[in-house]
């Protein structure tokens, strides 16, 4: 398994502002994802990080409001802009290992309230 | 798309076995996943399934049948630890192994004394 920590790991931000989560994974990985949690929902993908090019966003997402970055292997940040409480949620980071299944490894989560 | 459907809650006793089961409707499939998530924490790996049978991994074993486009989570000696959301999830096809997932809703387990 890969070792991810997300910061910040928790937020309270005020409506219109934007938050820059980040990603940093202990080797370097093939494929990094962000998802979205609400409270008391499954998960919901947000968007593949591609290394070194654009994001590939899912359906109901947009680059405007969720703009990634991944400039290498091991580091991704994902910015939620111009806040709404809509968008308070858990935001976690997910890696795909080189092992057998293609299991996926989720970082800790960035629990983020808009107010 | 993927439809994919859990029971949402369900209850069982420590010691006792329970069973989480996992339907999808896919146009296609490329494996199954099991993740075990506590309250306030990140999901964590549990299990793996792409071939029909049984995988077992000490107290957890989870089970396919792609014909029926069925899986179940098997939980045995249960813990109060145990107690949390169990996530299925299928990943699309064609799409080798590092690919995105999509996931069920979760069924939350309470385990009781």
């Amino acid at each position: 398994s890969a070792v991810i920590s997300q910061k910040p790991s928790r937020d309270i931000c005020q409506r219109g502002t934007s938050l820059t989560i980040q990603c940093q994974v202990d080797s370097q990985v093939t494929m990094m994802f962000w998802y979205r949690q609400q409270p008391g929902q499954s998960l919901t993908l947000i968007a593949t990080a591609n290394q070194g090019s654009e994001a590939t966003y899912e359906s109901g997402f947009v680059i405007d409001k969720f703009p990634i970055s991944r400039p290498n292997l091991t580091f991704s940040t994902l910015t939620v802009s111009n806040m709404s409480p809509e968008d308070s949620s858990i935001y976690l980071c997910s890696v795909v290992t080189r092992h057998l299944g293609g299991e996926q490894y989720f970082g800790p989560g960035t629990r983020l309230t808009v107010t | 798309g993927q439809n994919i459907d859990q029971p949402t809650e369900m209850t069982a006793t420590e010691g006792a076995i329970v069973q989480i089961n996992c339907t999808y409707q896919t146009s296609g499939f490329n494996g199954l996943f099991w993740y075990q998530q506590h309250a306030g924490e990140a999901p964590t790996f549990l299990s793996y399934n792409v071939l029909d049978g049984l995988e077992e991994k000490g107290r957890f074993s989870s089970f396919l049948s792609r014909s029926k486009g069925y899986s179940y989570l098997l939980l045995k000696e249960l813990q109060m630890k145990d107690s949390a959301s169990y996530l299925c999830a299928v990943r699309p096809p064609n799409t080798g192994t590092a690919s995105k997932l999509t996931f069920g809703t979760g069924t939350r387990l309470q385990v009781t004394l």
